[in-house]
Order: C-alpha cells, then structure tokens, then sequence
C-alpha cells in the first residue's frame, strides 16, 4: 500500500499543551499536506508544504518535512479544545492525486 | 477557495439498492475526485471525474460499481451500485485549489443494512 502511517493514533492532552504527530510515506513526493476532520464531516485543508521545504508555519501550526527520512511532523501550539478532530497528512506524488495517512485522532480536554 | 454541496448528507439504503450523491461547486474546475472513508479509516481516492472524458478509476474500483457523470465544469455525481454492508462509508468530492491543496464537500454518510 502507498499510505502514509501516522503515529499516535490517538493523543490525549490537556488545553494550552503542545500536540505533536508525525507522518511516514513511502514514495518521492512534490509536496505533503496536513488536513483536520471533526466528527466525520468533510476535511479542511491546514498547511502545504513543498518538497524543497523544511519547515513551514501557520498561526499556530508548524510543520517540518524530511524527505531523506520521508517524515513529517505536525505541531500544534497553545491547543484548544476546538482543536479536537482526527488529522491526516497526505503525499502528493504527481497528476494531484493525494494519497493520505492513517491519521491520528486529538482530544483536547478543557 | 470553493465551496462544495454534496447531497445526500446522509442516508440509510437497503441492500442491493443503488443510491446516486450530487456534488456541486461554485466555480468551474476541470477534475474532480471522489473519495472513500469506511468507518474509523482514511479516505482512498476512488477515481477522478475530468468533464468530457469517461472517469479514471483507482485500483480496486470498478465503473460498474461506481458509475460516475461529470456533465459540466461545476457538477458531477457518484453511484454506489447494488450496495452491501461493506460500502457503508462516507463518500466524499473535492476539487483542487491553486496551490495544490484539496477542498472537499461536507461528505455523504452512507449506511446499507
């Protein structure tokens, strides 16, 4: 299979901590993105980062790429309880067809 | 940006029935992709719907199964055809931004008893 792996599938933590969650892919890529989904509802683009790009931010998002390692990480800052929802990354490897990871799922606690 | 409506948003279905989902956009883009998400999984690309030209399916899913129109620039539709158990899922369209990135609709959740 081409899909991405992200760790933890789940992550727990408390509001105003930091929130980490790492994305392994397989093939080359032109650029990887990071995606949110509540409660099985449609996906809302976060943060695109190109292949020649290390590290990339976004209010309180920070996102790095490795592409000798093939991994990425998600940050978030400062988090919320309306930060709770499931995330994926997603490799784009050509013709814009994404494929996404297994995706990890955040529940922050007030 | 766009903005894309997907209907149904959800629906319960029998087995064996077909049930066709709409997905308007509010600007005109040339593909269109179709997405499944099966309960607590990722979304896998089912196929790409170009308008003019008969729809590109991913490894695994057949036209049979999941006949696609593509009309115009704004509209295109999926059919979940003779459906199972196994196709309860949220089925959703997106279409690419100018900077590469995906904007999908709300999605449609399926149930097939």
């Amino acid at each position: 299979s081409q899909q991405g792996e992200e760790d933890p599938q789940a992550l727990s933590i408390q509001e105003g901590e930091n929130a980490t969650m790492n994305c392994s892919y397989k093939t080359s890529i032109n650029n990887l993105q990071w995606y949110r989904q509540n409660s099985g509802r449609g996906l809302v683009h976060l943060i695109l980062i190109r292949s020649n790009e290390r590290e990339k931010h976004s209010g309180r998002l920070r996102v790095t790429l490795d592409t000798s390692k093939k991994s990425s990480s998600l940050l978030i800052t400062a988090s919320r309880a309306a930060d709770t929802a499931s995330y994926f990354c997603a490799t784009d490897a050509g013709f814009q067809k994404l494929v996404f990871g297994t995706g990890t799922r955040l529940l922050v606690s007030p | 940006s766009a903005v894309i409506s997907q209907k149904p948003s959800r629906d319960i279905c029998q087995r064996g029935t077909s049930l066709t989902i709409q997905c308007q956009v509010d600007s005109q883009v040339t593909m269109m992709f179709w997405y499944r998400q099966q309960p607590g999984q990722s979304l896998t690309l089912i196929a790409t719907a170009n308008q003019g030209s008969e729809a590109t399916y991913e490894s695994g899913f057949v036209i049979d199964k999941f006949p696609i129109s593509r009309p115009n620039l704004t509209f295109s539709t999926l059919t979940v055809s003779n459906m199972s158990p196994e196709d309860s899922s949220i089925y959703l369209c997106s279409v690419v931004g100018v900077a590469g990135e995906l904007f999908f609709g709300e999605g449609s959740r399926l149930t097939v008893l």
